[in-house]
């Protein structure tokens, strides 16, 4: 019954070492979400998809990339992971811009 | 920027009714509110959403002023699985369909 599936659920990285969170659907939604969560803090957005078409957030750092290889996936790419990018990283989809499906999170821990 | 104004915390009792105030004076006329919640350790979860009418579903009730400055968010009876932190948030429809997070209101629902 899973919906918006992130792998893996927990992440440990080090200190300036690229890593990847994954986020599958099997809603068949055409836009997918980003969002990243720091401790005690509201969801905030980094980018999202439209069909194919990528929209960043303005403030969104350049270390943050994503790819989304076909409908079904979405990769978040960490390029060199500092302290202050742990966090709770959260990939969400809809069908057009109606409501937002949220998978449980990735928490990403920086060593 | 949330737009948004909702208490920090509020308190309830099990099988009680919770009435959850949001205030988006600022609204425009094209602007649904949306009220997602998180619960612990889980990513948000969309709740109701609503434009100008007042709004039931199965989990909650939404009711709008009539100048939509202002919205309530009604659990009929809480329970102690109600315990989260619900966001109040506008978002419409053109390029304002992302949804901007505020701090939210933490739900504690007492046995």
């Amino acid at each position: 019954d899973a919906m918006v599936i992130q792998n893996p659920r927990y992440q440990v990285t080090q200190f300036g070492k690229p890593v990847t969170l994954s986020c599958s659907q099997t809603l068949n939604h055409n836009v997918m979400y980003w969002y990243q969560q720091k401790s005690s803090q509201a969801p905030k957005l980094l980018f999202h998809y439209y069909d194919k078409d990528f929209n960043n957030e303005a403030d969104t750092p350049d270390n943050f990339q994503s790819r989304r290889p076909n409908t079904s996936f979405c990769f978040l790419d960490i390029r060199s992971p500092g302290l202050g990018d742990a966090a709770m990283y959260l990939c969400a989809t809809s069908r057009e811009i109606d409501t937002q499906y949220f998978g449980p999170g990735t928490r990403l821990t920086v060593l | 920027d949330a737009k948004t104004t909702q208490p920090n915390s509020m308190e309830s009792n099990e099988e009680e009714p919770v009435h959850l105030p949001c205030n988006h004076s600022t609204i425009s006329g094209t602007d649904y509110i949306h009220w997602y919640r998180q619960l612990p350790s889980q990513g948000p979860e969309y709740v109701i959403h609503g434009l100008t009418s007042n709004v039931n579903n199965r989990m909650a009730s939404l009711a709008i002023a009539e100048d939509r400055k202002s919205s309530t968010l009604i659990l009929h009876r809480a329970t102690l699985r109600d315990a989260a932190v619900y966001y109040c948030i506008r978002a419409g429809g053109g390029s304002n369909y992302k949804l901007t997070f505020g701090k939210g209101t933490l739900l504690t629902v007492n046995p």
